[in-house]
């Protein structure tokens, strides 16, 4: 059972524009949100992560939306550009009490065309 | 600071033959972990290690797959028999304290593991 799913799994954006990739999860444990930006034959990296005691976060062009009673999360990236262009994870996991598991989403993958 | 190391990065091997993968974690960090990435998906847990204990492997295949981290550092992933299904990418990761109780995980680039 996927704990998180995402979408769209796959997305092109004209350089300048807005990058929208969004995700859902049904485990009210869950109380860390992170989202991973992974190029090609490279590992993951995290990209920014939100907490649910707040509802935005914002780090440069990069902006979480998170929605605590709809189990909702969004990712948006500003002024998109062509260096954005790779995959992106959105992920869950729960407050570390020993196993603090990171659960990913399927996966966006992003095209910035210039 | 030196990143998570993983080495080989490439592997091709006949089903039913044996693989080892090795993981060197960032200087300092308790916490190790092992990703499975197939294709097209999300990476998935394998296993979790704080220090040289196992927290968690209950997605481990432990029929064919075994982990070990002596003491404390490196870690190595083996698989015997290899099943076609094991094609995939082997992340490995690891963490340390950040933000209170909040764990940030920094990943190595990963053993494409290609069994024909």
């Amino acid at each position: 059972q996927q704990q998180v799913k995402q979408s769209p799994q796959s997305l092109i954006v004209q350089k300048g524009g807005i990058s929208i990739i969004n995700c859902a999860y049904e485990n009210t444990a869950f109380d860390y949100f992170p989202w991973y930006q992974q190029f090609p034959g490279k590992g993951p990296a995290l990209l920014i992560a939100i907490r649910p005691d707040v509802s935005e976060k914002k780090e440069g062009r990069f902006t979480i939306s998170f929605n605590k009673s709809a189990k909702q999360f969004s990712l948006h990236i500003m002024d998109s550009q062509p260096g954005d262009s790779a995959t992106y994870f959105c992920a869950a996991s729960r407050r570390p009490t020993g196993a603090n598991n990171l659960f990913f989403g399927t996966g966006t993958r992003l095209t910035v065309i210039p | 600071e030196a990143g998570v190391a993983q080495s080989p990065r490439y592997k091709i091997i006949e089903k039913r033959q044996s693989v080892a993968f090795w993981c060197n974690p960032i200087s300092g960090h308790a916490t190790l972990y092992w990703y499975q990435q197939i294709l097209g998906q999300g990476p998935k847990l394998l296993i979790q290690f704080q220090n040289n204990g196992v927290v968690d492997d209950s997605q481990l295949p432990k029929d064919r797959f075994s982990a070990e981290r002596l003491k404390g550092v490196d870690s190595t992933l083996k698989i015997q028999p290899a099943k076609l299904e094991d094609s995939a990418v082997y992340l490995c990761a690891s963490s340390a304290l950040r933000d209170r109780n909040f764990y940030e995980q920094y990943f190595g680039p990963g053993t494409r593991l290609t069994v024909t």
